[in-house]
């Protein structure tokens, strides 16, 4: 199976920062990943697919990067309504999909 | 406007079973493949099974293969998950989930969830 690892698995942050979160898997997925936003009481929703498209509705300072094993969130000028834990999914070994143990983005 | 709406869940005793609903619409249900994700209380999210849309083809975590069947009614706009053998670690909330793009590997809506607790 294949396993995801993300990093850190919390990170404080001011509002109008900019933060990235890592996300690596046991083994290389292509470019098959995708991130997810979940705010306390609420379902995931995703926010980019395959490492950097980003999902219809989704604000454009939501941004994706990596390929193979080490991929990247990048969330620029955070805004309040930011502040969730954020979830990568492999989609490689589809449809046995696995996640990452997540990221809570805090404020500062 | 996709929706996805979960129920069935609730309290019960360990060996017990239960079965879950998912009631869809604002897309071509029979078109796309579904999934079942839980959450344990204050954990991350795990994969629990999927269904193509014809109902063909059924995958399963390990965790759960063998104790728990999914399916689906077309002709309803409902996907089910059967969980026979409940166990405490089943505790978790439920969700129902959109298969992206009929390719089986992204998610892209999701339903509120159905909790399930497993205690006696």
């Amino acid at each position: 199976d294949i396993q995801m690892t993300q990093s850190p698995s919390s990170v404080s942050a001011s509002v109008g920062d900019t933060i990235a979160i890592t996300c690596r898997a046991s083994q290389g997925i292509s470019s098959w990943l995708a991130w997810y936003q979940q705010k306390p009481g609420k379902a995931p929703k995703l926010l980019i697919y395959s490492a950097s498209s980003l999902q219809s509705g989704v604000p454009s300072r939501f941004s994706g990067s990596g390929s193979g094993t080490d991929f990247t969130l990048t969330i620029s000028s955070l805004q309040p309504e930011d502040f969730a834990t954020y979830y990568c999914q492999q989609g490689n070994s589809f449809p046995l999909l696995t996640f990452g143990g997540g990221t809570k983005v805090e404020i500062k | 406007e996709v929706q996805l709406l979960e129920s069935g869940g609730g309290l019960v005793q360990p060996g017990g079973s239960l079965r879950l609903s998912c009631a869809a619409s604002g897309f071509p249900f029979s078109g796309f493949a579904m999934s079942w994700v839980r959450q344990a209380p204050g954990k991350g999210l795990e994969w629990v099974s999927s269904i193509s849309g014809s109902s063909g083809s059924t995958y399963y975590a390990d965790s759960v293969k063998g104790r728990f069947t999914i399916s689906r009614d077309n002709s309803k706009n409902t996907l089910y998950l059967q969980m026979n053998g409940l166990r405490a670690e089943d505790t978790a909330v439920y969700y129902c989930a959109k298969d992206r793009d009929k390719q089986w590997r992204y998610l892209d809506y999701w339903g509120q969830g159905t909790l399930v607790t497993v205690s006696s």
